[in-house]
């Protein structure tokens, strides 16, 4: 079966610090990865998403950046955080042409105040 | 834009009444219409699915209407249980290629009173 993993699960860094948040699944190949943020009394908002390794798409201009730099593993990072970089992270991930609308897997989420 | 809207932040309802949650679209290019639940401090997991070729898809005590000409989804919950207090949200899936994305609606917070 597959899993997603997806640490720490919470996080407190001071601003301008650097951020580094690590995904991975198991028990499939070639997923589709994704990463979602949650702000206090927001929805979910789609960040980054890959189909492949060394591809991301990057859905919002911001400080963060994505990399896949393994099939299974999916990185969130910034070189500066800053305050409104709050929020609950989730990652999912989906296989790729499923034609089922089944939609995504989520991770347990990260929660990363900014202080 | 948002493109996926669900209008009422919150909604309570007596347990074993029924609950309904609205989600309104803009994007005609949606084929498939999900909702997933949410508890604190934890990822979202999968409730049901509708495809945009059907207008309603029923799970046990869950069922999804879709109206297309209106642009409209509502999840019906009947009977309401405590355990359904939750966050829910309604998220529209665009897929090109095989690859696919979800956006998601902001969320309704369902409270069931006992």
């Amino acid at each position: 079966s597959q899993t997603i993993h997806q640490w720490p699960a919470t996080l407190v860094q001071p601003v301008g610090s650097p951020l580094s948040l690590e995904c991975t699944v198991e028990g499939t190949s070639n997923p589709n990865l994704y990463w979602y943020r949650q702000a206090a009394g927001r929805g979910l908002q789609l960040l980054f998403y890959s189909v492949g390794i060394g591809q991301i798409s990057s859905e919002v201009p911001q400080n963060l950046s994505a990399s896949r730099p393994q099939d299974r593993q999916f990185i969130l990072s910034s070189k500066k955080l800053l305050l409104s970089d709050s929020g609950f992270y989730l990652c999912a991930w989906t296989r790729a042409g499923t034609g089922k609308g089944y939609g995504y897997t989520f991770g347990s989420g990260t929660r990363l105040t900014v202080v | 834009d948002q493109q996926v809207k669900q209008n009422s932040p919150s909604l309570s309802v007596q347990e074993g009444r029924i609950s309904i949650l609205n989600c309104d679209y803009t994007n005609s290019m949606f084929d498939y219409f999900l909702w997933y639940k949410k508890y604190p401090a934890e990822g979202p997991t999968f409730l049901i699915s509708i495809s945009s070729i059907k207008d309603k898809n029923e799970d046990g005590r869950f069922t999804v209407f879709l109206n297309k000409s209106a642009k409209h989804l509502s999840l019906h919950i009947v009977p309401s249980q405590p355990g359904d207090s939750a966050v829910y949200f309604c998220a529209a899936r665009v897929a090109n290629f095989g690859n696919e994305k979800l956006t998601f609606g902001t969320g309704t917070r369902l409270t069931i009173i006992p």
